[in-house]
């Protein structure tokens, strides 16, 4: 069965610290799809990031790195100089696409609180 | 402005009544959902829809309703039969032949007195 498991419920960082958000993924599909997305106080989800199991590549996009394992079933999210601005609560979520629609399993989420 | 509108945003009903919450997109996307969010957990989907008159249920479908009438609507009836209706609904949509980012509105928090 498909599961996305974030252990940290909560972190507190000071700005300009780095910060990295953990998720563990399990499934049996040998293809999926795996996502993080931002929900930041107004309560809307912004995607961050989606990547399939056959690119291992890791990922940079300005602050935002992302290094997927699949030897580990994880795909870790690290906010490098963390502004206030980073303050939201982060969902990893994970989909196999097998099914008849895009069923997208989502974690408990991290929120992430950056203190000036 | 492309995107997706909920309203209302915050909603307050009685215990015994039905209420409808709304979702409207111009984003063109023919893939549609409703998820439930409670504190400390994940999304939960409620309905989706991926063509106009048809739509399938989602894991925790109990007590609620939908129809997809028009591409760019799809509203969501929370029904008396809905045992703990307090939450924050959002809905999102999605381009067809996925899976792909998902695009989300603001929400809708019910409220149960």
């Amino acid at each position: 069965a498909q599961k996305v498991t974030q252990a940290q419920t909560e972190i507190s960082v000071v700005e300009k610290e780095d910060v990295t958000l953990d998720c563990v993924y399990e499934t049996r599909d040998t293809t999926y799809y795996l996502f993080w997305y931002k929900q930041p106080p107004s309560g809307e989800l912004v995607f961050l990031i989606r990547r399939n199991s056959f690119d291992e590549q890791n990922e940079i996009s300005g602050r935002y790195s992302w290094n997927f394992q699949k030897s580990t079933s994880s795909f870790n999210f690290t906010i490098t100089a963390s502004q206030v601005v980073d303050s939201a609560v982060y969902f990893c979520a994970l989909s196999e696409a097998k099914t008849s629609y895009d069923k997208v399993i989502f974690g408990p989420g991290t929120s992430l609180s950056v203190i000036p | 402005d492309g995107g997706i509108t909920q309203s209302p945003k915050y909603l307050f009903r009685k215990e015994g009544q039905n209420v409808t919450l709304s979702c409207e997109q111009n984003l063109n996307h023919d893939a549609m959902y409703w998820y439930r969010q409670d504190p400390g957990q994940g999304l939960r989907l409620i309905y989706y829809s991926q063509i106009v008159n048809d739509f399938q249920k989602g894991d925790i479908a109990e007590g609620y309703s939908v129809s997809r009438e028009k591409k760019e609507s799809f509203p969501l009836t929370v029904t008396s039969a809905q045992k703990n209706p307090t939450a924050f609904y959002l809905c999102a949509t999605e381009i067809a032949g996925g899976p792909d980012e998902q695009f989300f509105g603001p929400g809708t928090r019910l409220t149960v007195l």
